[in-house]
């Protein structure tokens, strides 16, 4: 079955520099890459996805890239601001046929003001 | 829409004890699911459904009895509660290609 691999486990930045969080997926079929943010005591929301037919996508101050060679998907954080402190999830699924979304273990993510 | 219910939001169980978690949806999403979160180890899937009538399971299957009797309704069964199973629970429902809506989850402590 698919599994999900995310680093770092934590990430501290300083207000206004960049952060990075990487992920990788073992299967090969895997085709709808999300990205969830959780701030503290609430319920997991998305944030940006990407399909495997694109291999960037951005939103903003988020961007996605996927290398679906590598199986390797990142999520890009520029201009960080206090506000942007949460736990961030990747996962993997299949889009058609109802199967199962597979999370990375998360990352917290600390920015300093 | 409310989106996805779950009911309770807290809960605290003796070990041995059984109970049900609640979880519905009024967003007529065929895919449901639940998850147990732990500190540092992420969102891992307990059981997932595709539709009424259909279950399987996910990644930590073992002590948990779902069913899916109705598009709405995804209850979570604990047989027979274990300290291990002490998490945050949150069940969360999808369409095809689409996003998971997640409920505000239980936390459950089991002594």
């Amino acid at each position: 079955g698919e599994n999900v691999e995310q680093h770092p486990s934590t990430l501290s930045v300083q207000e206004g520099d960049s952060a990075v969080i990487k992920c990788t997926y073992s299967d090969s079929a895997s085709n709808y890459f999300p990205w969830y943010k959780q701030e503290l005591g609430k319920r997991p929301q998305l944030i940006i996805d990407i399909r495997s037919n694109v291999g960037e996508k951005k939103d903003q101050r988020i961007a996605v890239t996927l290398n679906k060679t590598a199986k390797h998907f990142s999520l890009h954080i520029t201009e960080t601001q206090p506000e942007d402190s949460a736990v961030y999830f990747c996962a993997a699924s299949i889009i058609a046929g109802g199967f199962k979304t597979i999370f990375g273990a998360g990352t917290r993510l600390f920015v300093k003001a | 829409n409310a989106g996805v219910t779950q009911t309770p939001k807290f809960q605290v169980l003796k070990t041995g004890q059984s109970m049900t978690l609640q979880c519905a949806q009024d967003m007529n999403h065929e895919y449901m699911s639940w998850y147990r979160q732990d500190p540092g180890m992420g969102l891992r899937l307990i059981h997932y459904s595709v539709g009424a009538g259909i279950t399987d399971q996910g990644e930590v299957p073992n002590g948990y009895n779902v069913s899916r009797s109705t598009t709405e309704d995804f209850p979570l069964r604990l047989l027979s509660a274990a300290p291990s199973q002490t998490s945050v629970y949150f069940c969360a429902s999808r369409q095809d290609g689409e996003k998971l809506f997640f409920g505000s989850g239980t936390q459950l402590s089991v002594l």
